[in-house]
């Protein structure tokens, strides 16, 4: 069964820090591989996606993921996070057959601090 | 366009009535997902819509849970008597098509609705 492991449940970064977001998935084939962003009393947004190809992929908000097939991880990472980053963001993958409903790591709440 | 609506926003009902959730697509999506988001549980699936007909109920967590389509647009989630554990916030989420075999459409997803269960 596929199953994805999101290891922090919360996380603080000042303002203009770095961030890198861990998550790591179980799946018997190379799955496809999301990272969706919830703002408080809001639905889920999209940032990046990885199907194929480049393994560094780019998203919106200035966002980045990078697949590493041999430690099973897809990572997502931001050179210099801004206040309005702070929210809950979830780590997803779906199958490569079948229908395509999503399986979601518990999530990771991330703090802006000033 | 418009996007993914779900209503009502939220809802509060006693333990052991019915509550219907609705929720209405994108335009044109053929595909059309429930999940459940809940402290104990994170986000789960709970069933898949192509057009009308539901060929994943997977994630239904009883029969008390009830999902129809109508007119390849709007979808309704029935919960029967209600438990308090039901309370979560249900998302959906829509996509242009279903996919299978090697295709993956974006899913869309609704502001949710908060449903809490006294």
């Amino acid at each position: 069964a596929q199953s994805v492991t999101q290891p922090d449940i919360h996380i603080t970064v000042s303002e203009g820090a770095s961030l890198e977001l861990r998550c790591n998935y179980s799946y018997g084939a190379t799955p496809y591989l999301f990272w969706y962003v919830q703002s408080p009393g809001q639905g889920l947004q999209l940032l990046l996606k990885y199907f194929s190809g480049d393994t560094l992929v780019q998203g919106i908000k200035g966002f980045e993921a990078e697949f590493k097939r041999s430690q099973s991880s897809f990572n997502l990472r931001k050179p210099s996070v801004h206040w309005s980053d702070a929210a809950e963001y979830f780590c997803a993958v779906g199958a490569r057959s079948g229908f395509q409903k999503l399986v979601f790591g518990t999530g990771t709440r991330l703090l802006v601090s000033p | 366009g418009a996007g993914v609506s779900q209503s009502p926003s939220n809802k509060v009902t006693e333990k052991g009535k019915d509550v219907e959730l609705r929720c209405d697509p994108i335009s044109g999506h053929t595909a059309l997902y429930w999940y459940r988001q809940s402290l104990g549980q994170g986000l789960e699936f709970l069933i898949y819509f192509q057009g009308n007909s539901a060929p994943d109920k997977s994630g239904l967590p009883s029969d008390r849970f009830s999902a129809e389509r109508t007119g390849g647009s709007v979808s309704t989630l029935t919960i029967q008597r209600t438990q308090q554990e039901d309370s979560a916030v249900y998302l959906c989420a829509s996509s242009a098509r279903g996919g299978s075999g090697g295709d993956f459409y974006e899913q869309y997803f609704g502001p949710g609705t908060r449903l809490t269960v006294t």
